[in-house]
């Protein structure tokens, strides 16, 4: 049971090159999430999934853009990358949208954007 | 919009003696959860604990308890007899029961040395 899994680790992008993230879930849950993390700031959500089909914009979503796949499979895009998108990202998942369910978080993607 | 800060960017403690780390919130609903997560040096965010704003009873998890004052917007953290393995930062996070996104909101953290 890997719980959820993000690749790459590592990543460093020229200015306007493009990438995708992906993430997976083996949990079977229902809610995907991809969140970012800057020095000195806790994490802020750039795109949720509810459900299998269904995106929609977290806090900051500029300059991104994700698939919900399938259920298992949840992937952010940075269609032109820009030196402000340089963070660690995280991507989460949880049984439902309820507040209550435990989020839980991949192990992060460094990216560096030059 | 809510928003969580946390006071204190660092904090220490001796092995087996206890921490308490500070959390205050804004906002104007009646009804939230409240969390902590532990991030150590690998990245993984982990839940300790969470709090329904509506229970008024201490969420309790082992050595990791809260003071939740609802009045006063404040959550605080206790971790008793700490180990060499708290140290990493944690997270105070605020989520709302309703609105589009029931983003989790975080605070800024407080990374915890363990001396031993």
């Amino acid at each position: 049971n890997a719980g959820v899994t993000q690749t790459p680790k590592f990543q460093v992008l020229k200015t306007g090159q493009s990438m995708t993230l992906q993430c997976a879930q083996d949990m079977n849950h229902n809610s995907m999430y991809w969140y970012r993390q800057d020095p000195g700031m806790g994490l802020r959500l750039i795109y949720y999934s509810a459900s299998e089909g269904t995106t929609d914009k977290g806090e900051v979503p500029n300059g991104y853009n994700v698939s919900r796949l399938n259920k298992r499979e949840f992937s952010l895009r940075l269609e032109s990358a820009a030196p402000s998108q340089t963070s660690v990202y995280f991507c989460a998942s949880s049984v439902g949208a309820s507040s209550y369910n435990e989020q839980f978080f991949g192990p992060g993607t460094r990216l560096t954007v030059l | 919009a809510q928003t969580v800060t946390q006071s204190q960017p660092e904090m220490s403690v001796q092995e087996a003696e206890t921490v308490t780390l500070s959390c205050t919130y804004d906002t104007s609903e009646s009804d939230y959860y409240l969390f902590w997560y532990k991030q150590p040096p690998s990245r993984q965010m982990i839940l300790v604990i969470r709090q329904e704003a509506y229970k008024q009873q201490n969420a309790t998890e082992n050595r990791f308890s809260v003071n939740f004052q609802k009045a006063a917007k404040s959550f605080s953290l206790k971790i008793s007899d700490s180990q060499l393995g708290d140290a990493a930062m944690y997270f105070c996070a605020y989520r709302s029961p309703s609105g589009s996104a029931r983003q989790l909101t975080f605070g800024s953290g407080t990374q915890l040395t363990v001396l031993p």
